[in-house]
């Protein structure tokens, strides 16, 4: 089955203590993607990559880190975590050429709490 | 700044009845248009897109309509059945997702969400 698959689905953590969320896809998508969920302001994007070592910032970069060495996993790095990052965590990914009729695919998420 | 703006957090039509949802954008060089539907402990779906050169993109039971000089787009959903009921993002990019070759990569592949409408489909 074609899927963006993120763990973990739920974290509870402390301040400052370094965390990955990881994000695997099976589709060969050349386009991954990592996304912020807050109420009220809708999806924001953290980071992309259009291909393997190729990264670049979105909206809201602070306080994240990823790498893409290899084209399924885009892991999501939170060196030194703050309460501020307790949010809904989303992983997408695309085609480069599959244009704009079918959108990103997204995994089911990943729910952080910083304490 | 929202560039982005679905202005009614939740809807409730009743089964059977046409179902519509706005969005609002205010950047002019947004040139296409995505919906997503969202239901609860699920990633967002992708639901249908419209690109600028066209005011109607109709698919099913789902039809969006762009009318860019009032930078505002809307889902129309005809019947609305329950299990249309979610949360539904509209989000827009200023450049195709793709990049076409030999182009800056730039931002090309990003997308601006807005903040969601919450629809409830009744019986």
């Amino acid at each position: 089955e074609a899927q963006v698959t993120q763990n973990p689905r739920y974290l509870i953590t402390v301040t400052g203590k370094k965390l990955t969320v990881t994000c695997s896809q099976n589709m060969n998508h050349e386009y991954m993607s990592w996304y912020r969920q807050d109420p009220g302001l809708g999806l924001r994007q953290i980071y992309y990559s259009m291909n393997v070592e190729v990264t670049d910032k979105g909206d809201v970069p602070e306080g994240y880190k990823v790498s893409r060495k290899e084209k399924r996993n885009f892991p999501l790095i939170l060196e030194s975590p703050s309460p501020n990052q307790t949010s809904l965590y989303f992983c997408a990914s695309s085609f480069l050429e599959q244009g704009l009729s079918n959108g990103y695919t997204f995994g089911s998420g990943t729910r952080l709490t910083v304490v | 700044d929202q560039q982005v703006k679905q202005n009614s957090p939740s809807l409730s039509v009743q089964e059977g009845r046409i179902s519509i949802l706005n969005c609002d954008y205010t950047n002019s060089m947004f040139d296409y248009f995505l919906w997503y539907k969202k239901y609860p402990a699920e990633g967002p779906t992708f639901l249908i897109s419209i690109s600028s050169i066209k005011d109607k993109n109709e698919d099913g039971r789902f039809t969006v309509f762009l009318n860019k000089s009032a930078k505002h787009l809307s889902l129309h959903i005809v019947p609305s059945q329950p299990g249309d009921s979610a949360v539904y993002f509209c989000a827009a990019s200023a450049r195709p997702l793709i990049s076409p070759p030999g182009t800056s990569t730039g931002t090309a592949s990003k997308l601006t969400f807005g903040t969601g409408t919450r629809l409830q489909v009744t019986l």
